[in-house]
């Protein structure tokens, strides 16, 4: 079955420096690719997504490319805030049938801490 | 918009009782989820839903039931609560095409003793 690995956290950074979370997968067909943040003490919200090989998704400084050759989702970002302290979580949905498409396989989440 | 609503934020039970978790979703989605998310493991898909009276069982459903009676309510009825079911649990929707954005609940707090 459909499957996400990511790397283990805690990840804990100083400000501005750079944040990157290994993220592979394995899938039937070529599924779509996100990555979903939670704050302390929130539910789950989209920070990025791609929905086909090579897609680059990207926002709040957040970037991932689709890579179907390694098949990986690498999340990556320039310059960390103390607000990018979260959660992350890679996932992806395949393409079988509609509600297929609909139905998130997570990783196990990394958390990151960034300090001032 | 209110979005996605679940109620209650945090329960505790006892061994062998039941409850409902309620889920409401204001952006006419068709699809809807409940997911339970457990230290490590990210996130499980318990059962999800792809429209009104349709539902069916996702990665891990033993011991909860769910209905759709409704394109905006989800609840999530745990039968007969074991600590097994002591988890933070989500429900999610979307609008239903691939590769869709799912917008999730702030989470329900269970904690079965």
């Amino acid at each position: 079955g459909d499957s996400v690995t990511q790397m283990e956290g805690p990840v804990t950074l100083s400000e501005e420096a750079f944040l990157t979370i290994n993220c592979t997968y394995t899938a039937t067909g070529y599924p779509s690719l996100f990555w979903y943040v939670q704050y302390p003490g929130e539910g789950l919200q989209l920070l990025l997504k791609a929905t086909k090989a090579d897609d680059k998704g990207s926002n709040k400084g957040f970037e991932a490319t689709y890579r179907k050759e390694t098949t990986s989702f690498h999340l990556e970002k320039g310059s960390v805030q103390v607000s990018d302290s979260a959660v992350y979580f890679c996932a992806l949905s395949d393409h079988r049938n509609k509600a297929a498409g609909n139905k998130l396989t997570f990783g196990g989440g990394t958390r990151v801490l960034v300090k001032p | 918009n209110a979005g996605v609503t679940q109620t209650p934020k945090f329960q505790v039970l006892k061994t062998g009782q039941s409850m409902t978790l309620q889920c409401a979703q204001d952006m006419n989605h068709e699809y809807m989820s409940w997911y339970r998310q457990d230290p490590g493991m990210g996130l499980r898909l318990i059962h999800y839903s792809v429209g009104a009276g349709i539902t069916d069982q996702g990665e891990v459903p033993n011991g909860y039931n769910v209905s759709r009676s409704t394109t905006e309510d989800f609840p999530l009825r745990l039968l007969s609560a074991a600590p097994s079911q002591t988890s933070v649990y989500f429900c999610a929707s979307s609008y239903g095409g691939w590769g869709a954005t799912q917008y999730f609940g702030p989470g329900t707090r269970l904690l079965v003793l």
